[in-house]
């Protein structure tokens, strides 16, 4: 089945204790993407990837990290988690630019950071 | 980047026809016009795209003027699973950026 899955789906952590949650995909799509998703600002976009070991910033870079090292894989990476990062968070992929073809979206990583 | 403004949220009844407007002032000439529908708790999952005039497929249509400042997604007898959020994106191939921006949506609340 063609997914996007997304490890782990809900995590509470502490403030400043690193934290990777993972995102794959089994469509072999060239494009990845990050969102966060809070309250009353819709989905805002973190990083985006156009290919192996290309990514770029999104909307909303500040604290996050992200890496592309293989084509499936795309993983974010919050290296000192902060109580403002708590949020709703997808991974999305699709076979062209996002901006003009369909993306396909994970079920999300639900974080809390105390 | 074409920023995108939709009404905040709509009301309807089951059976009705719904039409969510979105404006884009700025739109360039490449740009393609996306829709995204999002349920509570789950990921964005895409309805329909269009560049101009009018597209239609299983479950919407997309209605495009000549200008393109705006486009009207349209769903035709609504039933409660439609009660969801809706976006309404503008996108272009030009440049290397991929850069997206999706905007808080318009919330459709459907009632029996």
């Amino acid at each position: 089945e063609a997914q996007v899955t997304q490890n782990p789906r809900y995590l509470i952590t502490v403030t400043g204790k690193k934290l990777t949650v993972t995102c794959s995909q089994n469509m072999n799509h060239e494009y990845m993407s990050w969102y966060r998703q809070d309250p009353g600002l819709g989905l805002r976009q973190i990083y985006y990837s156009m290919n192996v070991e290309v990514t770029d910033k999104g909307d909303v870079p500040e604290g996050y990290k992200v890496s592309r090292k293989e084509k499936r894989n795309f993983p974010l990476i919050l290296e000192s988690p902060s109580p403002n990062q708590t949020s709703l968070y997808f991974c999305a992929s699709s076979l062209w630019a996002a901006r003009v073809d369909t993306q396909y979206f994970g079920p999300g990583t639900r974080l809390t950071v105390l | 980047l074409a920023k995108t403004t939709q009404p905040i949220s709509m009301d309807s009844y089951e059976g009705q026809e719904v039409n969510i407007t979105c404006s884009h002032n700025n739109i360039a000439t490449n740009d393609y016009i996306t829709w995204y529908q999002q349920f509570p708790s789950q990921g964005p999952r895409f309805i329909i795209q269009g560049y101009k005039t009018k597209v239609t497929n299983e479950v919407a249509s997309l209605f495009i003027p000549a200008d393109r400042k705006s486009s009207t997604l349209s769903l035709p007898r609504v039933s409660l699973s439609d009660t969801a959020v809706y976006y309404c994106l503008v996108g272009d191939l030009s440049g290397n950026t991929d850069k997206l921006i999706f905007g808080t949506g318009t919330r459709l609340q459907v009632f029996p």
